[in-house]
């Protein structure tokens, strides 16, 4: 069955650490795979995507994330937190042509500590 | 460019009750799909709409509907509405990357329904 795994539902992080958001993902075909960042009240932003080619993609606000096939994972990094970074974000696979769902993580929530 | 429009922003309903949502899609593009956001279950999807035809449609109860107008915007209509259908819903229209045929979503603020 395809599936999006967050493992990490908060965390918390002082600002101008490092940060990492795992995301592990379950798909029978090669999969697009996705990050979006969600505010309180909004809807969702699209952060960076990944369809093929370098494995390592960069996305807006100083993000970016690495697709591991053979560890079925694309986790997030940002190597300085902001404070406007607090929010939460979530980890998509699907919409690939021909299929037109997305499938998402449960999120995971960021704490950033001034 | 005007991103993706959702109306009402905010709605409050009784059980049994109906509601229809409203969303207009980015200029352009012509998918809009919907989705679900509950704190229990996360995002899920409902359906997706393409020149007014449905594509696919998520496991959601019949009471759940939706149609596409000849202009890209969508509407969802939820009927004898419960308590579990309190939920923030969120309209996406979708522009298909050229290259590789992906479906890359562009996310409304979102509809936020209360159901008491």
């Amino acid at each position: 069955a395809q599936s999006v795994t967050q493992p990490d539902i908060h965390i918390t992080v002082s600002e101008g650490a490092s940060l990492e958001l795992r995301c592990n993902y379950s798909y029978g075909a090669t999969p697009y795979l996705f990050w979006y960042v969600q505010s309180p009240g909004q809807g969702l932003q699209l952060l960076l995507k990944y369809f093929s080619g370098d494995t390592l993609v960069q996305g807006i606000k100083g993000f970016e994330a690495e697709f591991k096939r053979s560890q079925s994972s694309f986790n997030l990094r940002k190597p300085s937190v902001h404070w406007s970074d607090a929010a939460e974000y979530f980890c998509a696979v699907g919409g690939g042509s021909g299929t037109y769902k997305y499938i998402f993580g449960t999120g995971t929530r960021l704490k950033v500590l001034a | 460019k005007a991103g993706v429009t959702q109306t009402p922003r905010y709605l409050i309903k009784t059980r049994g009750q109906q509601v229809t949502l409203s969303c207009s899609p980015i200029s352009g593009h012509r998918s809009v799909s919907w989705y679900q956001q509950t704190p229990g279950q996360g995002l899920q999807f409902l359906f997706e709409y393409f020149s007014e035809t449905q594509r696919n449609k998520g496991n959601f109860p019949g009471r759940f509907s939706g149609r596409q107008f000849s202009n890209s915007r969508s509407e969802m209509n939820v009927s004898t509405l419960e308590l579990g259908d309190s939920a923030l819903y969120l309209c996406a229209s979708s522009l298909v990357a050229r290259l590789t045929g992906a479906n890359v979503l562009t996310f409304g603020a979102g509809s936020r329904l209360t159901v008491l």
